[in-house]
């Protein structure tokens, strides 16, 4: 079955650790996403990919890095200039650079930060 | 300010009940507005509204565009426990050379029996 897989879905750290956050897809779609979801904050954009290789900025980048070094796989790290890092994280991607603006989500990994 | 606003922020009915979501956006070069639903983890697909006045319908479950006014409205009629969630609105537009999609807060559905 194709899909989104996201993992760890649970992830504890201390604070000042970095963390990478897998997201790998088999839906063959080009473009790419993560997001952070907040209580009561919707789903605010990191960063998305619309190609291998190449990666924007979303609306909260600071903090975070990315690589798309292939098609399936757009892993994020949570480094230690990330202020407030406990929250959701969703991993998305859509068919073809995010035009239709129907995006396919992963089940998320949670991250608390001691 | 935010471009997408969803109301309410929370509702709970009880089961039978109709329920009303609303979304209203502001933004510029608007492509598109969906609707989602988040009952644990992904959140998955409903709709997708890109003409004012027409009705998607699915189920239960149906969505319309105002693109004059610029809202959306999400019924839900007879409503089911299982239809407990997050309801999330996002407006696709274009900007700065790529396409955007912006998420409101959400409204978060209780359907008490």
């Amino acid at each position: 079955d194709g899909g989104i897989t996201q993992s760890p879905k649970y992830l504890f750290r201390k604070e000042g650790q970095n963390v990478t956050l897998s997201c790998e897809q088999n839906l063959n779609h080009d473009a790419m996403y993560w997001y952070r979801q907040d209580p009561g904050q919707g789903l605010r954009l990191i960063y998305y990919s619309q190609i291998v290789n190449d990666f924007q900025k979303g609306d909260i980048a600071e903090g975070y890095s990315v690589s798309r070094e292939k098609k399936e796989s757009f892993p994020l790290t949570v480094t230690s200039a990330q202020k407030n890092p406990t929250a959701f994280y969703l991993c998305a991607s859509s068919r073809t650079s995010g035009i239709t603006g129907e995006l396919f989500f992963g089940e998320g990994s949670r991250l608390t930060v001691l | 300010e935010d471009k997408v606003v969803q109301s309410p922020l929370s509702l709970v009915v009880h089961e039978g009940d109709t329920v009303t979501l609303n979304c209203s956006y502001e933004v510029t070069n608007f492509r598109s507005l969906l609707w989602y639903k988040q009952e644990k983890k992904a959140p998955t697909f409903l709709f997708m509204l890109t003409s004012s006045g027409i009705e998607k319908k699915s189920g239960r479950l149906s969505s319309i565009l105002d693109k004059k006014e610029l809202f959306s409205i999400l019924n839900i009629t007879a409503t089911q426990t299982g239809d407990s969630a997050i309801y999330l609105c996002a407006v696709l537009y274009s900007g700065a050379g790529s396409y955007q999609l912006t998420f409101g807060k959400g409204t978060k559905l209780s359907v008490i029996p």
